[in-house]
């Protein structure tokens, strides 16, 4: 168990419809991390806060957005969906923002149909 | 970050060590070496990290060359549970760069 908590774990939505996706980091983890996994595109970054701020941005499409708060929570957005959104969204925590190991929850698993 | 080379696939039988091997030949001074693996599906799980010198931990032993161009991820006893896609990734997180998995290693470990 890697300490990070995701919910939920499954989610099943049509096309057009927004979602929100959560995410709670280790105890005393500072930066919390977004990834997404689709079949053809592998572990792709999207975004990272650190202490409620955002840090650094990959690849998140203007249609996604994320934030985290105070308790150090963190949530993302993602609307308009479409069906090429349908994958594994990953969140990670790590005590910092240098090169501490990430921690990885077990995902959350969106559908679009 | 440099580029990393792994097999796309290796097997191991039940018990004796893995060894995974990962090519980073135009690793830079100031780029660690980072293993992470993935269970079927599940978060990524950290294994071990290192920049010049061997590492060792309770999961795996990390092998990096004198010249830093290549490194080997050591499991020294594999048991079914270790079947899993291995990523070697190096990144040099003072530069502000994030991690980015390529597409790894399936290790698949057999009775």
């Amino acid at each position: 168990d890697s300490g990070v908590t995701q919910t939920p774990k499954h989610l099943i939505t049509a096309t057009g419809q927004r979602v929100t996706l959560r995410c709670s980091p280790r105890s005393g983890d500072l930066s919390v991390y977004w990834y997404q996994q689709s079949l053809d595109q592998g572990l792709q970054f999207l975004i990272q806060y650190y202490n409620g701020e955002e840090r650094a941005k990959g690849n998140i499409l203007e249609r996604f957005s994320a934030q985290q708060f105070p308790d150090l929570h963190s949530e993302l957005n993602l609307s308009s969906l479409e069906l090429g959104d349908s994958a594994l969204y990953f969140c990670a925590s790590s005590e910092g923002g240098g090169g501490s190991p990430l921690h990885f929850g077990n995902g959350t698993r969106l559908t679009v149909t | 970050d440099a580029k990393t080379t792994q097999p796309t696939s290796m097997d191991c039988a039940e018990g004796r060590a893995a060894n995974l091997p990962c090519n980073h030949s135009t690793i830079s001074g100031n780029e660690y070496v980072y293993w992470y693996r993935q269970i079927h599906s599940q978060g990524p799980q950290y294994i071990i990290h290192g920049l010049k010198n061997n590492e060792t931990n309770e999961m795996a032993s990390l092998i990096i060359t004198e010249d830093r161009k290549s490194s080997t991820l050591i499991l020294p006893h594999a048991t079914l549970r270790d079947t899993a896609v291995y990523y070697c990734i190096a990144y040099n997180y003072n530069a502000g760069n994030m991690l980015t998995f390529g597409g790894g290693t399936r290790l698949m470990v057999k009775p």
